[in-house]
């Protein structure tokens, strides 16, 4: 069946740091991926998304690249700020309805 | 911009009560969803409706009862509440690829 495997956290860095935070899934044919974020006390807002093999999606200066050959879509930033402290959720859907199917979550601790 | 609005943000039940979580969406979408969140679960869909008159399961519905029967309307009915139901409830509505979630209800069932 359809899952998504992240890593666990917590992830701890310090401020200007590299992040990458991994995510790999298993699905038939050609879901869509996301990654959502979720702040302390908040809803989940969509952070990015890609559609297809090879599509780059970005926002707030993070990025992920959907990896059909690896099925992966790692999230990266090149300079992490303590106001990207929260929780960061992979998700993938094969439903035109948008049904998803999310990672466990990855909780990122930014420290200044 | 309301977008989907959930009440009750915190709740507090005792074991064997009912109650219901009310969502609104003010975006006219058809496609509308509720999912529980589980500390290291990630999400887990209950129900999901794809417009009004049309309701149906998610992966964990035992123990809910949902009905459409607007379009902005999606309310969650908690039948008997049990401690296992003490988790972080979020209601949602979609289109075209992307999803708007509400900003979440805290309940406790002790």
């Amino acid at each position: 069946g359809n899952s998504v495997t992240q890593m666990e956290g917590p992830v701890t860095l310090s401020e200007e740091a590299f992040l990458t935070i991994n995510c790999t899934y298993t699905a038939t044919g050609y879901p869509s991926l996301f990654w959502y974020v979720q702040y302390p006390g908040e809803g989940l807002q969509l952070l990015l998304k890609a559609t297809k093999a090879d599509d780059k999606g970005s926002n707030k200066g993070f990025e992920a690249t959907y990896r059909k050959e690896t099925t992966s879509f790692h999230l990266e930033k090149g300079s992490v700020q303590v106001s990207d402290s929260a929780v960061y959720f992979c998700a993938l859907s094969r439903d035109s309805n948008y049904q998803l199917i999310w990672g466990a979550g990855t909780k990122l601790i930014i420290k200044p | 911009n309301a977008g989907v609005t959930q009440t009750p943000k915190f709740q507090v039940l005792k074991t064997g009560q009912s109650m219901t979580l009310q969502c609104a969406q003010d975006m006219n979408h058809e496609y509308m969803s509720w999912y529980r969140q589980d500390p290291g679960m990630g999400l887990r869909l209950i129900h999901y409706s794809v417009g009004a008159g049309i309701t149906d399961q998610g992966e964990v519905p035992n123990g809910y009862n949902v009905s459409r029967s607007t379009t902005e309307d999606f309310p969650l009915r908690l039948l008997s509440a049990a401690p296992s139901q003490t988790s972080v409830y979020f209601c949602a509505s979609s289109y075209q690829g992307t999803i708007y979630f509400g900003e979440g209800s805290w309940l406790t069932v002790v």
